[in-house]
């Protein structure tokens, strides 16, 4: 069972560029979201969709946008990327009243 | 109060003990509670679910809620060396006809067992 896929696992970006993480699901769960973790802290969530065509803010959402096309595909775009944006990125899905399952994490280092 | 509380570690056991890790939410209209695993460079792992008031064991681990103090804990029993991990407290919570949808995290416990 592949659950939650993330790519790429790292990568090195250069100020003022801009990416797109990957996030995949096999388990056709509603619910699916990006969160952020920096060094000794939780996780932060930056986006989350309950369903296909439906996203919505999370806590610390800006620099990031995001799209839900299909059920299993939520790619989180970093525009202009700013050294702040140095981070572990997890991306998560879950159904109702269920448990999220995480993918692998993207270690992403804006230089 | 922040909406999902854990209380700051790091907290250090010997091999053997138990372990308490306790978590609070603001949320009192959430319905299901979660406890993750993270061992470090790795990705949160779920180690319990519990949705009703009292006690639920899983093997060394027993989760214990009570909504009315709006409180969640983990213990851990006979704790190991490789229990040694930051322990996340997680609470969905907002609303809507399909349920809750977000999901917040506490800061985590980082939980060391001395040998």
């Amino acid at each position: 069972n592949a659950g939650v896929t993330q790519t790429p696992k790292f990568h090195i970006l250069k100020i003022g560029q801009s990416m797109t993480l990957q996030c995949t699901q096999d388990m056709n769960h509603n619910y699916m979201y990006w969160y952020r973790q920096d060094p000794g802290m939780g996780l932060k969530l930056i986006y989350y969709s309950v369903g296909a065509g439906i996203t919505d803010k999370g806590e610390v959402p800006n620099g990031y946008n995001v799209s839900r096309s299909t059920t299993e595909d939520f790619p989180l775009r970093l525009e202009l990327a700013a050294p702040s944006q140095t981070s572990v990125y997890f991306c998560a899905s879950r159904d109702t009243g269920m448990e999220a399952f995480f993918g692998q994490g993207t270690r992403l280092t804006v230089v | 109060q922040k909406e999902v509380e854990q209380n700051s570690g790091p907290l250090s056991v010997p091999e053997g003990a138990i372990a308490s890790l306790n978590c609070t939410y603001s949320d009192r209209g959430s319905q299901s509670f979660f406890w993750y695993r993270q061992y470090s460079g790795k990705s949160p792992e779920l180690i319990m679910s519990i949705y009703s008031n009292g006690d639920k064991e899983d093997g060394r681990f027993t989760a214990q809620l009570n909504k009315a103090s709006q409180y969640v804990s983990l213990l851990i029993r006979d704790s190991q060396p490789s229990d040694s991990a930051t322990y996340l407290c997680a609470v969905p919570r907002g609303y809507s006809g399909a349920g809750s949808y977000q999901l917040t995290f506490g800061k985590g416990t980082k939980l060391s067992v001395i040998p």
